[in-house]
């Protein structure tokens, strides 16, 4: 166990549902992140949270919207998301954004019908 | 343009039979290379970052080493449970750029 963990585990959803992603992080870290793993491609940095505050957004779609309410919690809101939005979602923690080692969750695997 | 490669993108070996990942990286101002281990249905896993080049670290049966252009992954003596993917990262300024992996499966 890394210390981060992510609900629900498994994800399935059409493309007119609205859902939520849950990370929650056990160690007092400061800085959260949102990564999507598809197959044969780079882990790719989504959405950066630095004390609670977001710093980093690389050119995610609006379909896509985080939510930090305090630094030990993130969140990430799915609606009308298109099938090749199907991936492993990510999350991760670090003491401070200029950090190094960070601490992944197990993920929660996304299928988009 | 900032980019990291790995190869080979599968591996097996039997038991035993030492050898090596590679990871190539083209980034300006490199502040790290990092290895992760990522087994399946699991997040990737820290193993090692890399400075400088000629820095080795080693953890069991793992070594990472790095020069100017690329790292490598050594692994002596793999059992098994050494079977899972192998991520490579470079880091420059706040921005990490990751490879797709090396999958390396360890036939007993």
């Amino acid at each position: 166990e890394t210390g981060v963990t992510q609900t629900p585990r498994h994800l399935v959803m059409g493309m007119t549902n609205k859902k939520s992603l849950k990370c929650e992080q056990h160690l007092g870290h400061n800085a959260m992140y949102w990564y999507k793993q598809s197959a044969k491609k780079p882990l790719e940095l989504m959405f950066v949270y630095n004390f609670k505050e977001q710093t980093e957004n690389n050119s995610v779609p609006s379909r896509f919207s985080p939510e930090c309410p305090n630094s030990s919690h993130l969140f990430l809101h799915l609606h009308t998301l298109q099938p090749e939005d199907s991936a492993l979602y990510l999350c991760a923690s670090s003491q401070y954004r200029t950090d190094n080692e960070q601490f992944f969750g197990p993920g929660t695997r996304l299928t988009v019908l | 343009e900032d980019q990291v490669t790995q190869s080979p993108e599968a591996l097996r070996l039997q038991e035993g039979e030492s050898s090596s990942l590679n990871c190539s990286y083209t980034v300006s101002g490199l502040r790290g290379l990092f290895w992760y281990r990522q087994d399946p249905g699991k997040g990737p896993e820290f193993l090692f970052t890399l400075y400088s080049a000629g820095e080795e670290k080693e953890k069991e049966r793992l070594k990472a080493t790095l020069t100017k252009k690329e790292s490598f992954l050594h692994i002596t003596a793999p059992k098994p449970e050494d079977s899972a993917t192998y991520l490579c990262a470079a880091r420059t300024g706040n921005q990490f750029y990751f490879g797709t992996g090396t999958s390396l499966t360890v036939i007993p």
